[in-house]
């Protein structure tokens, strides 16, 4: 069985920009997790979507918005990029729906750099 | 709310020395305890995971107790390798559908 996919793997942009990320779960995981890895801040918790709804939101501003399709695909969005944007962005899939055993499987993340 | 505390590193042990990284939590429920490893330039993978008091979770020949009594987690491993060099997380899962993660701790084995 294929792992969690996410792309690009890298990308470079520049202060003010917006990007994009997907994330493509392992078949038959509806939950779809996000986490934003930083040297300073180490793993935070970005959001959390199962069935297309969003159940949980990390503490992160606005500009951070994320959607999940009906195939359980999601995107995660950063608008208007600062330079402390730059992380590794990890996307993680959960096969239950249950938060307490919320073994979740990650992919290999993308690298984005904020210039 | 609820946390994970690790032991900071680096760990640098010889190849065959036995390994203790000591975690912590701080958790209002019953939460499930992971362990996953982090490889340079990879993302992160399940290493082990318990979901209730005195579960032993245990894979590669790493083994962790989940202790409700110590709130504690620790991941031990009698005889590491050199390729068992990596960043090691603790992490807690609650039911709020997100995983609460320590600070890491990076282990490098020298042959």
């Amino acid at each position: 069985k294929a792992g969690v996919t996410q792309t690009p793997r890298y990308l470079i942009k520049t202060r003010g920009q917006q990007v994009t990320l997907s994330c493509s779960p392992i078949s038959g995981h509806r939950s779809v997790s996000w986490y934003q890895q930083t040297p300073g801040q180490g793993l935070q918790f970005l959001f959390e979507y199962f069935s297309e709804t969003q159940r949980n939101k990390g503490n992160f501003p606005g500009r951070f918005s994320g959607r999940q399709f009906s195939n359980s695909r999601s995107e995660m969005n950063v608008s208007t990029l600062e330079l402390g944007d730059s992380a590794l962005y990890l996307c993680a899939s959960s096969l239950t729906s249950s938060g307490i055993y919320n073994e979740q499987f990650f992919g290999p993340g993308t690298r984005l750099t904020v210039l | 709310g609820d946390s994970v505390t690790q032991m900071e590193g680096p760990v640098t042990l010889s190849e065959e020395a036995c390994l203790t990284i000591n975690c912590t939590y701080t958790a209002t429920g019953y939460p499930s305890l992971f362990w996953y490893v982090q490889y340079p330039g990879e993302g992160l993978q399940l290493l082990l995971k318990a979901t209730k008091a005195d579960d032993k979770g245990s894979n590669k020949g790493f083994e962790a107790t989940y202790r409700k009594e110590t709130t504690s987690f620790h991941l031990e491993k009698g005889s590491v390798q050199v390729s068992d060099s990596a960043v090691y997380f603790c992490a807690l899962g609650d039911s709020s559908y997100k995983l609460i993660f320590g600070s890491g701790t990076r282990l490098l084995v020298r042959p």
